[in-house]
């Protein structure tokens, strides 16, 4: 079946560093992926919707320049925390739409949690 | 507007017990799809089901079925004979056809099974 792949699954950084988590759609292509923060006991807040080929489609309150992301490939987006700091720390998980005739499906990858110290 | 409510913020029950975990969602769209996910404590979701707005039949995997109710703006999940591995946190999603990809989370059902 399809399969989503996110990777680091854990990550700690220092404060002032960048980290970059990759999500990958193994086995079909697509175009749009979506990426998701969760605090705990919470549910998941959409960050931002990744298009391939173009600019990232960010939620209100989120900011760009923070959380950097591309989708270069049909089968890769990637989410850069830049210059994290310690309430950066969080859940992070990416989802890929896959088209499946007139319908869809939404995947989720395992999830990347990042401390940061 | 489109949202999803799971009223349920925790359940405790106990394994071999049946446990139906509640979903309200709202929305304008004609054609939509309802999914639940399951978060075990690692983290990950993992996708149970799918439906679309025009399929309200019910559905049974195993010891999970699901009750599609448009009338009732409803889409339930029932465990039948709990196990202490069902211990999760569920949540209901919604992703309209106007909404352009984005899954309207419920706030998540935290179920504890005990044994």
């Amino acid at each position: 079946g399809a399969v989503v792949s996110q990777h680091p699954s854990w990550v700690i950084c220092k404060s002032g560093t960048s980290v970059k988590i990759e999500c990958r759609s193994l086995d079909f292509q697509a175009t749009t992926m979506f990426w998701y923060r969760q605090f705990p006991k919470q549910s998941l807040m959409l960050m931002a919707t990744s298009n391939e080929g173009s600019k990232a489609t960010y939620e209100q309150g989120v900011e760009k320049d923070k959380f950097l992301i591309n989708h270069a490939s049909l089968t890769l987006s990637t989410l850069t925390v830049t210059s994290a700091h310690p309430e950066d720390s969080s859940f992070y998980i990416c989802s890929a739409r896959h088209l499946q005739g007139i319908g869809n499906t939404i995947y989720f990858g395992e999830g990347s949690w990042l401390t940061v110290v | 507007a489109q949202k999803v409510t799971q009223a349920q913020t925790e359940i405790s029950v106990v394994e071999k017990e049946d446990v139906t975990l509640d979903c309200v969602y709202e929305t304008r769209d004609t054609t939509y799809y309802l999914f639940w996910y399951k978060q075990p404590p690692s983290g990950e979701l993992v996708f149970l089901i799918r439906r679309n707005s025009f399929d309200e039949q019910n559905e049974i995997s195993g010891r999970y079925s699901w009750n599609f109710q448009k009338s009732t703006s409803s889409f339930n999940f029932t465990i039948t004979a709990s196990q202490v591995v069902d211990s999760a946190v569920y949540f209901c999603a919604l992703f309209g056809s106007s909404n352009t990809g984005k899954l309207i989370f419920g706030q998540g059902t935290t179920l504890q099974v005990k044994p």
